[in-house]
């Protein structure tokens, strides 16, 4: 079965410093993997997904599937980035029983100090 | 705008009374998912639905019911609410099995 582990509860940084969030899974398959920000009391957003290859709000993640891992960074980190951030995942349909669930992990609470 | 709604926003009840959460979207997608959020434990699949009338369990099911009679609509219901129960529930949409989730604004509930 699937499994995503985000091993820090709580992360907290200055502005301007560095941030990474780490992400490792679980997975036999070709995995799909994603990262999801909630800002205070609000709706999950995607904040980008591995295909992309984008960066969003100078965020990144890359795919590195030896480590299984999906880190999210940010060189320099503002405080409009604290949010909850949760990496998740998404199995391929193999079988066709995906059905384009995630898996997510138990979230990181990012605090960026002024 | 993410085209999914849900409500109530809020709401209290006691322990082991029936209550149902509504999600309603404005598109016409396929899949549509009930999660339940709770710190330590990230995001926990209750339901996902594939269709209308196809719906099948997800991690944590129990104590929970859901329908799929319109594309748009998808209710969770607790039967027979428990304090563990309390928590914040998010229901999401997509529009094809790998496209990402977009969700609704949650509902936080309590069980007193």
């Amino acid at each position: 079965a699937q499994r995503v582990t985000q091993p820090e509860k709580l992360l907290s940084v200055f502005k301007g410093a560095p941030v990474e969030l780490k992400c490792n899974y679980s997975y036999s398959g070709s995995p799909e993997l994603f990262w999801y920000v909630q800002y205070s009391r609000q709706r999950l957003q995607l904040l980008l997904r591995h295909i992309s290859r984008e960066s969003i709000k100078g965020f990144t993640a890359d795919l590195n599937k030896g480590e299984t891992s999906f880190h999210l960074k940010k060189p320099f980190a503002q405080e409009e980035d604290s949010a909850m951030y949760y990496c998740a995942l998404m199995t391929d349909n193999a079988g066709g029983t995906s059905y384009g669930k995630l898996t997510f992990g138990q979230g990181t609470i990012l605090t960026v100090h002024p | 705008d993410a085209g999914i709604t849900q409500s109530p926003r809020y709401k209290i009840t006691e322990t082991g009374r029936q209550v149902t959460l509504m999600c309603h979207q404005t598109w016409s997608h396929s899949y549509m998912f009930w999660y339940r959020q709770d710190l330590g434990h990230g995001l926990r699949l209750i339901y996902y639905s594939a269709a209308a009338d196809i719906t099948d369990k997800g991690e944590v099911p129990d104590g929970y019911v859901v329908s799929r009679s319109k594309t748009e609509n998808f209710p969770l219901t607790l039967e027979s609410a428990t304090r563990s129960q309390t928590s914040v529930y998010f229901c999401a949409r997509s529009s094809e099995y790998n496209s990402p989730l977009h969700f609704g604004n949650g509902t936080r509930l309590t069980v007193t």
